[in-house]
């Protein structure tokens, strides 16, 4: 089993919305997890690295749940160059989960 | 720095044949990992390796070999292609858990 599960979508949201994409994870020893970005048919890249204290950078900002053991991604004012697949990995599973697409539409 | 190459961009085999994929990293990373993600699927982790000499299976390892003579290279070998390989195949390479993706190879096996 992976360590990290995501809810595949699609999200279709419109441009300047908030969108929040959450990944659960299974192994409640971790202390870190990282998301990446991968455009279409492009390869992925690091996107924001999530510790317990969360991250922020600009518009989108990543938080680690261990209660509930989900990691969170929120991106505020959706731009349509953020419509991409969205994947989540943990630090100690290098299997990703199988990613999350969002569409940001005019 | 070049980062993470890979070659060939892109690969056209007929079922039976082998190759072998080529990946090269220059940032001295230990880590290294082969990805396949089929159409519209995500990452399936194939190999990996912790160093020079180590290497273990992944999710998905049946019909592939590697290996890891060097820190810089990281080939991945077909060794008798199926059409069920038909996929893009990715090489990364990283440190501290972060992972750097190579352009990847498109492979199509008829």
């Amino acid at each position: 089993r992976k360590e990290v599960e995501q809810d595949p979508g699609p999200f279709n949201v419109p441009e300047g919305a908030t969108v929040a994409f959450n990944c659960t994870y299974s192994n409640s020893a971790s202390q870190s997890f990282f998301w990446y970005r991968q455009d279409c048919r492009k390869e992925p890249k690091l996107l924001m690295s999530v510790y317990s204290s969360g991250n922020e950078d600009g518009r989108f900002t990543a938080q680690l749940n261990r209660a509930s053991q989900y990691i969170s991604l929120l991106i505020r004012d959706s731009k349509l160059s953020d419509s991409a697949t969205y994947l989540c990995v943990g630090f100690n599973d290098m299997r990703f989960g199988a990613g999350t697409r969002l569409t940001v539409k005019p | 720095n070049a980062g993470v190459t890979q070659t060939p961009k892109f690969q056209v085999l007929k079922t039976g044949q082998s190759m072998t994929l080529q990946c090269a990293q220059d940032m001295n990373h230990e880590y290294m990992s082969w990805y396949r993600q089929d159409p519209g699927m995500g990452l399936r982790l194939i190999h990996y390796s912790v160093g020079a000499g180590i290497t273990d299976q992944g999710e998905v390892p049946n019909g592939y070999n590697v290996s890891r003579s060097t820190t810089e290279d990281f080939p991945l070998r077909l060794l008798s292609a199926a059409p069920s390989q038909t996929s893009v195949y990715f090489c990364a390479s990283g440190g501290g858990g972060v992972q750097y993706f190579g352009p990847g190879t498109r492979l199509t096996v008829t």
